[in-house]
């Protein structure tokens, strides 16, 4: 099983719809991160987490929002789809110490938004 | 606004080349420096870490950092058609643990 987890892997819906990415992880890391990739863009970050009680916004927050149930689940909503919003998302973990910096990353989840 | 820069590429190279892949940022109190490679439709993956100036390797892979001239590059000696892929840089300023990456350069290797 993958350390890192994420559902759905593929969906397209339609503009104004609620749509929920969850992710999950078994790696027993603190920190969780949700970052977009569009082509030619690189990873731009949207949110991240260092633990159950925080959440802090990144460089692309607007038109997302975030819940971190529990240390394992951390899960990105977008309220009402845009077409822009279409990308692929990957959930990452990374732990403390010396391995703070070091991400994993999950399959990604490939969002369409018609 | 903390920068990273690379290359889009593709960079093209034969079998059994030296492949060069570099990166700039702007951060002047960047500590941590990475590269992930990424295959077309998968996630990125970490191969390569370095936090001092000057090489480190790891098998065929050579990560260079020049702290003074904001640089670091990524060698890939004997490449292989299995190194095709796209190539991540990513700074993390001291403290922060939060990586900044960059557009990623595009690496073909070809027969």
């Amino acid at each position: 099983d993958a350390d890192v987890t994420q559902t759905p892997r593929n969906r397209i819906t339609k503009t104004g719809k609620r749509i929920m990415l969850e992710c999950s992880q078994t790696k027993g890391h603190d920190r969780m991160y949700w970052y977009r990739q569009d082509p030619g863009l690189g990873l731009r970050l949207i949110y991240y987490s260092f633990d159950v009680k925080d959440i802090n916004k990144g460089e692309i927050s607007d038109g997302y929002s975030v819940s971190r149930q529990a240390q394992a689940k951390f899960s990105l909503s977008l309220e009402s789809a845009i077409p822009n919003q279409t990308a692929l998302y990957f959930c990452a973990t990374s732990g403390t110490g010396a391995g703070a910096n070091v991400l994993t990353f999950g399959a990604g989840s490939r969002l369409t938004v018609l | 606004q903390k920068e990273v820069e690379q290359n889009s590429g593709p960079l093209s190279v034969p079998e059994g080349a030296i492949a060069s892949l570099n990166c700039t940022y702007s951060d002047r109190v960047s500590q941590s420096f990475f590269w992930y490679r990424q295959y077309s439709g998968k996630s990125p993956e970490l191969i390569m870490s370095i936090y001092s100036n000057g090489d480190k390797e790891d098998g065929r892979f050579t990560a260079q950092l020049n702290k003074a001239s904001q640089y670091v590059s990524l060698l890939i000696r004997d490449s292989q058609p299995s190194d095709s892929a796209t190539y991540l840089c990513a700074v993390e300023s001291g403290g922060s643990y939060i990586p900044t990456f960059g557009r990623g350069t595009s690496l073909i290797v070809h027969p």
